[in-house]
């Protein structure tokens, strides 16, 4: 059974990096496309970008400028790096795997990441 | 402003039936699998229905998934008090080439 445990630091201020890293445990890593999906508080979900088995990433249009998601398969580990944050960038941050096109099978427990000065 | 339109709320007694609906263009729900997931207060998003309507292993029966044209459907028999949670629909959007989601239907069960 496929389990993601994430990590990443949940208080950046204006302008900084936001930076998390998802861990895969169980099932095998290379077979799967790997995403971030974030949710604002009280509010639903968007889609922030996927990389797939042969290592190519898609991104949001609106957040493509400042994302880039990325894996380290000797780690079974995935990274989300978002620049140049705001308050608008104030989210709850899941990673998410699965096996087909934009459905997901498992779940990260998420992180909070707050944006403020 | 999601680009799959769902309801904001519905409702209904224990053992009823509920159904939700999600509805999206030919770019999205029109020509790509719809899943559907369900967020109990506090934790994370859960698949529920993937492909339109099949179900992972351990989901009941009781929920079920359709689709025609560019809507799809949620359905949800035998209501528990259990069952109540935000519900989201998902597809992959090819004109966006970018994964979507409805904004979320609150279910109660009264």
């Amino acid at each position: 059974q496929v389990q993601l445990q994430q990590w990443g630091a949940g208080l950046l201020k204006p302008s900084e990096t936001l930076s998390l890293i998802c861990g895969v445990y169980g099932g095998s890593f290379s077979v799967h496309s790997w995403t971030w999906i974030r949710q604002p508080p009280g509010k639903g979900l968007e889609w922030i970008g996927e990389i797939n088995p042969s290592g190519s990433a898609i991104y949001n249009p609106s957040l493509k400028s400042r994302v880039t998601i990325s894996v380290d398969t000797s780690k079974s580990q995935f990274s989300l790096k978002l620049n140049s944050v705001t308050a608008a960038d104030t989210a709850l941050y899941y990673c998410a795997g699965g096996f087909r096109v934009a459905e997901f099978d498992y779940w990260g427990q998420g992180t909070l990441v707050t944006v403020s000065s | 402003q999601s680009v799959l339109t769902q309801p904001p709320s519905v409702s209904a007694a224990p053992g009823q039936k509920v159904t939700i609906s999600c509805s999206g263009s030919s770019s999205d729900i029109g020509n790509n699998y719809v899943s559907w997931y369900q967020q109990l207060p506090g934790t994370a998003p859960k698949l529920l229905i993937y492909e339109n309507n099949k179900r992972p292993s351990g989901i009941p029966d009781r929920f079920s998934g359709s689709k025609s044209g560019t809507s799809a459907t949620l359905g949800i028999t035998g209501l528990q008090t259990g069952d109540e949670a935000d519900y989201y629909c998902g597809t992959w959007d090819s004109s966006l080439n970018a994964g979507v989601f409805g904004g979320g239907t609150k279910l109660t069960v009264l």
